[in-house]
């Protein structure tokens, strides 16, 4: 069946820092890939989306770009900030007929320290 | 923008105990969900709808059951609450189509 394998966590970085989460999945079709954030106490929040492949989402100095040739998704920021402490999931959409189904990651938690 | 709104937002109920789980959308959208979150699980399926008038089940429904009163609302029921259950829940909904989905606040439920 459809899955997503994050890297597990937690990640720790210093402030500045390069940040890379990996994303891999297996979906029979054309799924849609997503990100999401959840901070402390919240919901997620949808972080950035991609629905086709060499799409590249981007939001807030993340990005990740939609590889079909290696079945990826990997989220990556070019300096991270303490705000972006939190834990981030990726997610694919598939659609049967009218059902669409989201499948989650384990979720990564990245912790960034000052 | 209210968006997706569940409640409560934190219940404790005792073994055997039943209680339900409510949660509404004001965005039209088709399909909602009902997700169970548990440390390095990520978040895993328990039931969904994709229309008014349709459930099925998702990847951890038993001990669950769910009801679309209306295309408003999706609501997940505990009829006997067991410890296992103890996890904080989300709901979901989206527009048809491979789209995003939006996500209530969670419910953190403890059964002791």
């Amino acid at each position: 069946g459809d899955s997503v394998t994050q890297m597990e966590g937690p990640v720790t970085l210093s402030e500045e820092a390069f940040l890379t989460i990996n994303c891999t999945y297996t979906a029979t079709g054309y799924p849609s890939l997503f990100w999401y954030v959840q901070y402390p106490g919240e919901g997620l929040q949808l972080l950035l989306k991609a629905t086709k492949a060499d799409d590249k989402g981007s939001n807030k100095g993340f990005e990740a770009t939609y590889r079909k040739e290696t079945t990826s998704f990997h989220l990556e920021k070019g300096s991270v900030q303490v705000s972006d402490s939190a834990v981030y999931f990726c997610a694919l959409s598939t659609q049967t007929g009218n059902t669409g189904k989201l499948i989650f990651g384990q979720g990564t938690t990245l912790q960034v320290k000052p | 923008n209210a968006g997706v709104t569940q409640t409560p937002k934190f219940q404790v109920l005792k073994t055997g105990q039943s209680m339900t789980l409510q949660c509404a959308q004001d965005m039209n959208h088709n399909s909602m969900y009902w997700y169970r979150q548990d440390p390095g699980m990520g978040l895993r399926l328990i039931y969904y709808s994709a229309s008014e008038g349709t459930t099925d089940k998702g990847e951890v429904p038993n001990g669950y059951n769910v009801s679309r009163l209306n295309k408003r609302e999706f609501s997940l029921r505990l009829e006997s609450a067991a410890p296992s259950q103890t996890s904080v829940y989300f709901c979901a909904s989206k527009r048809a189509g491979n789209t995003e989905a939006f996500f209530g606040q969670g419910t953190r439920l403890t059964v002791v």
